[in-house]
């Protein structure tokens, strides 16, 4: 049963460019949400897919968006790289509960971790 | 005021010592609260739950206070394989995540 993958491992972008991160969830979840953890600290929710619409935001700009595929993988876009956007970004997965609407466990994806110059 | 706030650290404690992480929340509404251990480069992988009741997982105890809105973890009989950084995470329908407490067991 394969857990939660994320593509690629690392990156390296210039300010200015454009990246795309990739993940596909643990088999049998259908709830996508990313977070951006910066050195030394926890990570922070950017935000969460499900049925390939965005349920809920954190407090991040509009450069950052995201779409979720019907085969629930996801991708994690971000424009216009700013230095501060260096960082590990992580891909957690998880089976959405219809009753009170709560997430069930999150599961982890290793991680992307970019690196903007 | 931070949402999550937990001890700073880091711990340095021998083997065998006992440890405990503290943690509070800003948010009452705040729905379950875990605790989540994160290796050096690794990604964070789930430790435990935490109850009001406390719940023991071997050599580790959670505790939640709901009134105080205190979260706290307990760890007995250090190895050094618990060497790593311990986040305390509240769902609020997305996880919130405290800046960690790193804790370091030497022999």
């Amino acid at each position: 049963d394969a857990g939660v993958t994320q593509s690629p491992t690392h990156l390296i972008k210039t300010r200015g460019q454009q990246v795309t991160l990739r993940c596909s969830p643990k088999s049998g979840h259908d709830t996508v949400s990313w977070y951006q953890q910066a050195l030394g600290q926890g990570p922070q929710f950017i935000f969460q897919y499900y049925e390939e619409e965005e349920r809920q935001r954190g407090n991040f700009p509009d450069r950052f968006s995201g779409h979720q595929f019907p085969n629930y993988s996801s991708e994690l876009n971000v424009n216009a790289l700013l230095l501060g956007d260096s960082a590990l970004y992580l891909c957690a997965s998880s089976l959405f509960r219809l009753a009170g609407a709560l997430t069930d466990t999150q599961y982890f994806g290793p991680g992307t971790r970019l690196t903007v110059l | 005021r931070k949402e999550v706030e937990q001890d700073p650290g880091p711990f340095n404690v021998p083997e065998g010592a006992t440890v405990a992480f503290n943690c509070t929340y800003s948010n009452s509404a705040s729905q379950s609260f875990f605790w989540y251990r994160q290796d050096c480069r690794k990604e964070p992988k789930l430790l435990m739950s935490v109850y009001s009741s406390g719940n023991e997982d071997g050599r580790f105890t959670a505790q939640l206070n709901r009134a105080s809105q205190y979260i706290s973890l307990l760890i007995r009989d250090s190895k050094l394989s618990d060497s790593a950084t311990y986040l305390c995470v509240v769902n609020m329908d997305k996880l919130i995540f405290g800046a960690g407490t790193r804790l370091a067991v030497h022999p």
